[in-house]
């Protein structure tokens, strides 16, 4: 059974600082990684990918893969009250039909 | 990013009716739809993997003739709800993309409400 496993938090942090997300995943030939926010009542939206060893950075957003660990992270900078969500990662094998989603982490960014 | 859209976004309907929800790729040809359902402050559950022209692949757990899946063209895929029962109350969200190795984007999301 592959597995996704995120901390369900809540996680609160401050406004200005730095969120950090965090997932571990089980199969190591899984190749495609995915963070999704969602707000609630409403469906995921992506907002990172990432496939290759290394970080990613996109705006104040930065994940982080290390395969070797099994891990995937995601950075939230300057961190906003509109960041608060759950969000959500998921891994892919390569070739695979379908997305393994973790439980999400509940984040609460106080102003 | 690319834009699926579902419809309707909300429903409610009366026990042993049935329900259609349409999910639609609008600019991107959608070679598999995923549909899942959501229970409050719960993570996605997979129902059923639909690729285009062939028939769908459920979940464990999950009634084929209860939940019909139809994904007839690249851009639409439907789920039929039939003979809903409250206990089927709950956030039915698609998802869908282009390619095995691309990503996937959700739908709006469906929320059904059986009365």
């Amino acid at each position: 059974q592959k597995e996704v496993e995120q901390n369900s938090g809540p996680l609160s942090v401050p406004e200005g600082a730095i969120a950090s997300l965090n997932c571990t995943y089980s199969d190591r030939v899984s190749q495609s990684f995915f963070w999704y926010r969602q707000y609630s009542g409403k469906s995921p939206e992506l907002i990172m990918s990432i496939y290759s060893n290394g970080d990613k950075e996109d705006g104040r957003f930065t994940a982080q893969l290390n395969k070797a660990s099994q891990y995937v992270s995601l950075l939230i900078r300057d961190s906003q009250p509109s960041d608060s969500a759950t969000y959500l990662c998921a891994v892919k094998d390569q070739g695979a039909q379908k997305l393994v989603f973790g439980q999400g982490t509940r984040l609460t960014i106080n102003p | 990013g690319a834009v699926v859209s579902q419809h309707p976004s909300r429903v409610i309907c009366k026990s042993g009716t049935s329900v259609k929800i349409e999910c639609r790729s609008l600019d991107f040809q959608a070679t598999t739809m995923f549909w899942y359902r959501q229970f409050p402050k719960k993570s996605l559950m997979l129902m059923a993997t639909s690729n285009e022209g062939s028939k769908a692949t459920y979940e464990q757990g999950v009634e084929k003739d209860k939940f019909l899946i139809n994904h007839a063209s690249l851009t639409l895929s439907t789920l039929t709800v039939t003979s809903a029962h409250p206990e089927d109350s709950s956030f039915y969200i698609c998802s869908a993309r282009s390619g095995v190795d691309t990503e996937a984007f959700f739908g709006q999301g469906t929320r059904l409400t059986v009365v």
